[in-house]
């Protein structure tokens, strides 16, 4: 079984739309979480970060249910310039020093005019 | 700030060939690793670094060595590449802290191709 599972899409929305896309972790003992952002050939970027009451960021939201191991990202009144790959991405601290990020494959978003 | 900077980014071996991928970040933070990412699948951690002198596997490490002088640099090398070495390489740095959300940066990646 993966550690992060996504479905991969390919997502094809109107401008306009509201879609959702859903995840699911393998690790119960993932303490940070956060969606990245990644356009076709690009580097990945923070999209957010996932706090556990769950948060909004503009037209983003996010939630965390810790007991499902589920992270979900809702994005309303989709643009055009939202088109790319969404990278769910649970992290847990590792003793050494760090926090290992796992991610999972990613959902492909299309929006269309 | 350049933030983190990956040289080259594209480059084509033959089979058996080795060659050093550069990564350097001006940011002071003390992690930096290396991710390779294939069609379909996540980004995999190659190695990692919380500190200068430090170095440490992640999941995907054979083939490839690195090290860490200074905080700054942190390079990949490929010691006789072989076609499944075929990747996309990411760079990325993050500062370290416990029970923090520790954003990490990701470098524009290099394309390898091995033949």
């Amino acid at each position: 079984r993966k550690e992060v599972e996504q479905d991969p899409g390919p997502f094809n929305v109107p401008e306009g739309a509201t879609v959702a896309f859903n995840c699911t972790y393998s690790n119960s003992a993932s303490q940070s979480f956060f969606w990245y952002r990644q356009d076709c050939r690009k580097e990945p970027k923070l999209l957010m970060s996932v706090y556990s009451s769950g948060n909004e960021d503009g037209r983003f939201t996010a939630q965390l249910n810790r007991a499902s191991q589920y992270i979900s990202l809702l994005i309303r009144d989709s643009k055009l310039s939202d088109s790319a790959t969404y990278l769910c991405v649970p992290s847990t601290w590792i003793s050494g020093g760090y926090n290992k990020l796992i991610f999972g494959a990613g959902t492909r978003l299309a929006v269309h005019p | 700030n350049a933030g983190v900077t990956q040289t080259p980014k594209f480059q084509v071996l033959k089979t058996g060939q080795s060659m050093t991928l550069q990564c350097a970040q001006d940011m002071n933070h003390e992690y930096m690793s290396w991710y390779r990412q294939d069609p379909g699948m996540g980004l995999r951690l190659i190695h990692y670094s919380v500190g200068a002198g430090i170095t440490d596997q992640g999941e995907v490490p054979n083939g490839y060595n690195v090290s860490r002088s200074t905080t700054e640099d942190f390079p990949l090398r490929l010691l006789s590449a072989a076609p499944s070495q075929t990747s996309v390489y990411f760079c990325a740095s993050s500062y370290s802290r416990r029970n923090s959300y520790n954003e990490q940066f990701f470098g524009p990646g290099t394309r390898l191709t091995v033949l």
